[in-house]
């Protein structure tokens, strides 16, 4: 199994300011043929199921605010919020998709 | 645009069956460049991918090796649904379940269903 592992465990951010979280993971995600990551993020706020962001590593799902970025390489990725808001707080989740069985990273709970 | 709507109990007693429907609108559960999959969530395990459904001319099923041996996951194609069924629960499989749509990545959950398992 492809374990993804997130940092940090948790997160604190002023509002206004720059958030960035880290997703390592076991190895390689790269879909050859396409030339494109299966990694995706998610966010999560409580009570709710979690809601996709970013997918392919950096594209945006439709409906996403553009504050919010993917990006990486290799086996390292990143989710940037570069402006943070009040309704960004939540937990959020990276995914690998590249082969079953499906994982997740931990998460990252984002506070203000 | 595309929903998910589950149900099923929120209780089920220890050595019993687990089962859960997910009803599907805005998309058909036959169709050929999406897949049907159920995850669950809990404190200990975070989010844990349990199987899924699709149908490529003909209809395939995958399964976590976790739970390999007590999981079914069907198609229901008169009613647009797919299904859930896990046999010989413990308190273990305590959690909030969820069943969305993998097209790339999951771009589609339901609304979630916490089963408890306790007598």
């Amino acid at each position: 199994d492809i374990v993804m592992t997130q940092s940090p465990d948790s997160l604190a951010v002023s509002l206004g300011e720059r958030a960035t979280i880290n997703c390592e993971s076991s190895q390689s995600v790269l879909q050859s043929s396409q030339n494109k990551y299966c990694l995706a993020w998610y966010q999560q706020k409580p009570g709710q199921p979690p809601k996709l962001l970013i997918y392919w590593a950096s594209t945006r799902e439709s409906g996403v605010p553009d504050r919010f970025s993917g990006s990486g390489s290799g086996t390292t990725f990143s989710l940037t919020i570069s402006s943070l808001q009040a309704e960004d707080v939540a937990v959020y989740y990276c995914h690998q998709y590249y082969n079953l069985p499906h994982t997740f990273g931990q998460g990252t709970k984002l506070e203000i | 645009q595309v929903q998910l709507q589950q149900s099923g109990p929120g209780l089920v007693k220890p050595s019993q069956t687990l089962s859960l429907t997910c009803a599907i609108s805005g998309d058909s559960v036959s169709g050929n460049s999406v897949t049907w999959n159920w995850i669950r969530q809990s404190p200990s395990r975070g989010l844990e991918w349990l199987g899924r459904t699709y149908y490529r001319s003909k209809w395939y099923s995958d399964y976590a090796v976790s739970v390999k041996s007590r999981i079914t996951i069907n198609a229901d194609t008169s009613n647009n649904q797919f299904s859930l069924q896990l046999d010989s629960v413990t308190p273990e499989d305590t959690a909030v379940y969820y069943c969305t749509r993998q097209k790339g990545a999951f771009d589609i959950w339901g609304q979630g269903t916490l089963v408890t398992v306790s007598s």
